[in-house]
């Protein structure tokens, strides 16, 4: 069965520091990765989508990496902001484009 | 990318009624899904909403509960029939050339409450 696993379920982080989300999956076959940062009310927005020959792909603060051998994933947020908190979302495309997702990371930035 | 709308944005409904949900892109596109997040889980597909032909449903929904329209390539509506608290949960659209396209983007949203 297909699935997605994300920890922690939920984190808390002050102001400035970094943190690293963890995404592991046993979708097969594999076609891509994505994380998404959904806000809360709001719909999920796409940060980084990474097929099975990248291993890692940044878009500002956020780094995500992918092990296409082991199956797992990891996105990694520097000098978080107030603004970061949300919930992160990974989020993997299998075969016939179907797509399986995580239950999330809810992360809050504290002062 | 594309933008995408919905209505209502939330809505508090009582148990036997039904809402219906709208979604309006801001450009044509291929392909439109609906999705459910119920509260602490994960999206799940619901359907996907065929320009003039019927939607095509994932297992464990069905069109007498969830019928959906889509009468051009920029518009559809997800209706929830016979509402029950268990219908509680957040509704999504989706767009994009294909589901896990390299370009899929998602609406705000429609937050229901059954009571």
């Amino acid at each position: 069965k297909n699935q997605v696993e994300q920890s922690p379920q939920s984190l808390i982080i002050l102001e400035g520091k970094n943190c690293t989300l963890q995404c592991n999956y046993t979708v097969s076959p594999f076609s891509n990765l994505r994380w998404y940062k959904q806000d809360t009310g709001r719909g999920p927005v796409s940060l980084t989508i990474m097929t099975f020959s990248e291993n890692t792909k940044s878009n500002g603060r956020y780094t995500a990496t992918l092990d296409a051998d082991t199956k797992q994933s990891s996105l990694h947020i520097t000098a978080s902001q107030l603004s970061d908190s949300a919930s992160y979302i990974c989020v993997v495309t299998g075969g016939g484009n179907k797509l399986t997702f995580g239950t999330g990371t809810q992360l809050k930035v504290e002062l | 990318s594309a933008v995408i709308s919905q209505k209502p944005s939330r809505d508090i409904c009582q148990r036997g009624t039904s809402l219906t949900i709208q979604c309006q892109v801001d450009s044509q596109v291929t392909m439109m899904f609906w999705y459910r997040q119920q509260p602490g889980q994960s999206l799940t597909l619901i359907a996907t909403a065929n320009q003039g032909s019927e939607a095509t449903y994932e297992s464990g929904f069905v069109i007498d509960k969830f019928p959906i329209s889509r009468p051009n390539l920029t518009f559809s509506t997800l209706t929830v029939s016979n509402m029950s608290p268990e219908d509680s949960s957040i509704y999504l659209c989706s767009v994009g050339s294909g589901q896990g396209a390299q370009t899929q983007y998602f609406g705000p949203g429609t937050r229901l409450l059954v009571l």
